[in-house]
């Protein structure tokens, strides 16, 4: 079975700042995706950034990049220079079209 | 940019009741998702729909639920006998492929369905 975690349930950090949400999977195949997905207070899922597992090179998109550690099962997400409209729900997955999704990290942003 | 559009946007309904969630995919995609987000919790997969037919389920997409896609652009999710734990916020999805093709899937902005 394929698992998802995200160990931090809350995480805060200054406009401006840079801040980084962890993700840990679990999975015996040997390619897939991963994605981080935002969920805003209207509840919309939003994605975010993706990136393939036979990638070695981290994807990033603007001021978000990912820090795959394809041995390590890990994932994190990398914000830079975080902006009050980032402030949301976010959620990692794992899969091709099945999604399997962690428990969330809610991100405040402190102005 | 392409949407998946849902609606109702938010449903209440008495326990018991039928429940239609309707969906309109990314046109050129052809492959269509449910998900399910209880309040609190993480979202969940429920079922694949492709070429008119379920091509996955989870264990949560019991009998009480069936999915079609009655013509060329809905695609809908009905519940035929609402109870309490139904209560979530649904999300439908769509992508253009299957499997790792490159294809991402692209959410709604979901269905929040009170059962009281």
């Amino acid at each position: 079975a394929q698992t998802v975690t995200q160990s931090q349930p809350e995480m805060s950090v200054q406009e401006a700042e840079t801040v980084t949400l962890s993700c840990t999977y679990d999975t015996s195949e040997s390619d897939y995706y991963l994605f981080w997905y935002k969920q805003p207070p209207s509840r919309q899922m939003i994605l975010v950034i993706r990136q393939e597992a036979y990638k070695q090179q981290n994807a990033t998109e603007n001021r978000f990049s990912v820090n795959f550690q394809k041995a390590a099962k890990s994932f994190s997400l990398k914000i830079s220079d975080s902006q009050l409209g980032d402030a949301a729900m976010y959620f990692c997955a794992l899969g091709a079209q099945k999604l399997v999704f962690g428990q969330g990290t809610r991100l405040t942003i402190n102005p | 940019e392409p949407e998946v559009t849902q609606t109702p946007s938010h449903q209440v309904t008495q326990m018991g009741q039928e429940v239609i969630l309707r969906c309109v995919p990314i046109s050129n995609h052809l492959y269509f998702y449910w998900y399910r987000q209880i309040l609190g919790q993480k979202v969940e997969f429920l079922v694949s729909f492709y070429n008119n037919e379920i091509s996955e389920k989870s264990e949560i997409f019991d009998d009480q639920f069936s999915v079609e896609r009655p013509d060329g652009s809905n695609f809908t999710l009905k519940i035929r006998s609402t109870k309490l734990e139904d209560s979530a916020m649904y999300f439908c999805a769509s992508s253009e492929g299957w499997g790792l093709s490159g294809n991402t899937i692209y959410f709604g902005e979901g269905s929040w369905l009170t059962v009281v």
